[in-house]
């Protein structure tokens, strides 16, 4: 039962345009969500959270949509950089305020000169 | 700030042998996390400590997984025996605050762990 999924498993964007990565989830209760960045050979980091007491929360050039009705979010970057290149994933824990945390399957973005 | 320490990185072994993957949190984290990373089941909690003291296994897949924290700078997972479906990336990540969850999780760069 995958409560979140990231159903893009690729995604290719010009050097200097906008990426966007979506995800959707199917547990109402989830609360906060959380999006994490990954390049090969290393492990996840954090990159920027949401609380579904917000619709929007922004830093520097990554911004993440929060859309309850519909049980999706989504990830801007804005402008892409190669820097970018990546697989992304989205997250949201299982309990309520604790870290059990339920991954999406992780989608990855290509960011071409 | 060294990070969250795994080892070994890579891991090769025959069926049946035992496996034990090694991780060392941030020095001031009380939560660990381990972790699997798999083609077809993505990235999956297996169980998580909270100040040593193991809080949710319902992710170990079997009775040849066990996990144990002995202090609060080290933690192993053990596989045994090992099977060629164990094959994975294991992740382990550590968090501050009581694994909170603004207090987001600090991984490993994990050990790929391969089965013959």
């Amino acid at each position: 039962d995958q409560q979140v999924k990231q159903n893009s498993p690729s995604l290719s964007v010009q050097e200097g345009r906008i990426s966007i990565l979506n995800c959707d989830y199917t547990n109402s209760m989830f609360d906060y969500f959380l999006w994490y960045k990954k390049y090969p050979a290393e492990g996840p980091t954090f990159l920027i959270s949401i609380s579904s007491i917000k619709d929007k929360n922004e830093d520097g050039r990554f911004t993440v949509f929060l859309n309850k009705s519909a049980k999706h979010l989504s990830l801007h970057i804005v402008p892409s950089q190669p820097g970018d290149s990546a697989v992304y994933f989205c997250a949201a824990p299982l309990i309520q305020g604790a870290q059990k945390l339920v991954f999406g399957q992780g989608t990855r973005l290509t960011i071409n000169p | 700030d060294a990070g969250v320490i795994q080892s070994p990185r890579h891991e090769v072994t025959e069926m049946g042998q035992e496996v034990t993957l090694r991780c060392k949190p941030i020095s001031g984290h009380n939560s660990l996390f381990w972790y699997r990373q798999t083609m077809m089941r993505g990235l999956e909690l297996l169980i998580y400590f909270n100040n040593n003291v193991p809080i949710d296994d319902s992710g170990m897949p079997e009775d040849r997984f066990s996990a144990k924290m002995p202090n609060a700078s080290f933690s192993t997972l053990k596989i045994q025996p090992s099977e060629p479906r164990d094959s994975a990336v294991y992740f382990c990540a550590s968090s501050p605050r009581g694994g909170r969850r603004n207090s987001p999780l600090h991984f490993g760069n994990g050990t790929r762990l391969t089965v013959t």
